[in-house]
């Protein structure tokens, strides 16, 4: 079955940096596209970035334009999230999920990895 | 501020229908023809129930079904049931001028 396991949050200090991993495991990451979403305490949803399969392209979020980077090794099925200069409005739970293949909705979602920035 | 506005809240009682929008300005913003719906319980990670307006993944009830007119896409869930209470969001592809953007939110109370 599809997996995806965020790993690296946690508390950083702001303009700080983090990096968030993303394990996907039960299908051919290397077909799907792959987004991060989070969301803020009590908040709604927030798309961040989106990478496509073989990670030539790259789109953000107005909001993590310049600061943040999506990567992916295909070889070791992993996404990555780095986030540069940190802000205190970027805490939230950063979701890992997948693309749906052929389309432009997000069919699996992983648990989430909290990301508090404070000092 | 989302470009898609759904209801903060909705309510009904078991066996009900309730109908959630999401509504948008031009389709120059929203692209109307892949709007897709998701089901966040508290705590837990969000789950997609319709996509492309109104086809549901594999596994999804049929009591939630979607639809379109105009500027305004529609979930309805017929036949409520107590696990229903949840959150859910609207979320459209992207067009010329945005990206993928999400709804605010609408949470769903069964009486």
């Amino acid at each position: 079955q599809v997996q995806l396991v965020e790993s690296g949050g946690g508390v950083v200090q702001p303009g700080r940096s983090l990096r968030l991993s993303c394990a996907a495991s039960g299908f051919a990451f290397s077909d799907y596209g792959m987004h991060w979403v989070r969301q803020a305490p009590g908040q709604g949803l927030e798309w961040v970035a989106i990478i496509w399969s073989d990670g030539h392209k790259k789109f953000y979020a107005d909001s993590v334009e310049g600061r943040f980077t999506i990567s992916r090794d295909n070889s070791k099925n992993t996404l990555y999230l780095h986030m540069n200069s940190l802000r205190a409005e970027d805490t939230a739970v950063y979701y890992c999920t997948r693309r749906t293949y052929g389309g432009n909705s997000f069919d699996y979602w992983g648990q989430g990895a909290l990301v508090t920035v404070s000092s | 501020q989302s470009a898609l506005t759904q209801p903060a809240s909705v309510s009904g009682s078991p066996g009900q229908s309730i109908t959630i929008s999401c509504t948008g300005p031009s389709s120059d913003v929203v692209n109307y023809n892949y709007v897709s719906w998701y089901q966040q319980h508290p705590g837990e990670a969000p789950k997609l129930m319709i996509y492309d307006v109104n086809k549901r993944p594999s596994g999804v009830s049929n009591r939630f079904s979607g639809s379109k007119s105009g500027n305004t896409a529609s979930l309805t869930i017929s036949g409520l049931q107590a696990e229903d209470e949840a959150d859910y969001y609207c979320s459209s592809s992207p067009t010329s001028s945005t990206l993928w953007v999400f709804g605010g939110g609408t949470k769903l109370t069964v009486l």
